[in-house]
């Protein structure tokens, strides 16, 4: 079946800009989360979806990110009026259930706010 | 801060030797998993390890996890040029008994292996 998928892959965008990002679990997964990646660093935790709901924001850096998924299926993260820290790589991920389970992450989006 | 921190921070050998990559954390742990990275983009799961647990096999993989030391170390058998890549651990806490999932990553280990 397939993966987790995510678009845009690439995202160029100036500063002050609001930008969405979209995430596609795997079908039937109950859990979804969103991370950060900078540049040489490792994953940092934004936030994640127990079906529609979302639990643990506590990863969220500011008021300007927001998270939403429907139909427990689709999530979008949009960061309202970008700022040139907000250059990463956001990565999803799904996983059946939230305890002790492996993630399946999607590719990621590679977002450059200049 | 984060959970996890690996060590070395990179790593370069030849191919046919042996990688050993070590993980430190924090705190209570219900389970700790090593991810693969290539390229700076999706990751990709090699093996999960419960706090039950002592040693696992997966192929030319094998971890051991430390509960008393807070440590797990991921070995690589017979390296391959294709091993090359980034390697994260990662931990799912134990916060008050519950699991929430949430994965808290070390800064990765860069495994460069030489043809």
């Amino acid at each position: 079946g397939a993966g987790v998928s995510q678009s845009p892959s690439n995202k160029v965008t100036e500063k002050g800009k609001d930008v969405e990002l979209r995430c596609d679990p795997i079908s039937g997964h109950t859990a979804l989360y969103w991370y950060r990646q900078r540049l040489g660093q490792g994953l940092e935790f934004l936030i994640y979806f127990q079906g529609n709901s979302a639990p643990d924001k506590s990863g969220l850096p500011s008021d300007r990110f927001s998270a939403e998924r429907t139909g427990e299926s689709v999530s979008t993260l949009t960061i309202q009026r970008t700022q040139q820290e907000d250059s990463a790589v956001y990565l999803c991920a799904s996983s059946p259930w939230t305890s002790g389970s492996e993630q399946y992450f999607g590719p990621g989006t590679r977002l450059t706010v200049t | 801060s984060q959970q996890g921190e690996e060590d070395p921070q990179a790593l370069s050998i030849q191919e046919g030797e042996n990688a050993t990559m070590n993980c430190s954390y924090k705190t209570s742990i219900n389970n700790l998993q090593w991810y693969r990275q290539n390229s700076g983009r999706g990751l990709v799961h090699l093996i999960l390890i419960r706090s039950n647990e002592r040693e696992k096999h997966s192929g030319r993989l094998r971890v051991t996890l430390d509960t008393s030391k807070k440590s797990s170390s991921l070995l690589i058998t017979a390296s391959r040029a294709a091993d090359t890549a980034s390697y994260f651990c990662a931990t799912d806490f134990n916060l008050r008994g519950t699991s929430y999932g949430k994965l808290t990553f070390g800064q990765g280990t860069i495994l460069t292996v030489h043809p």
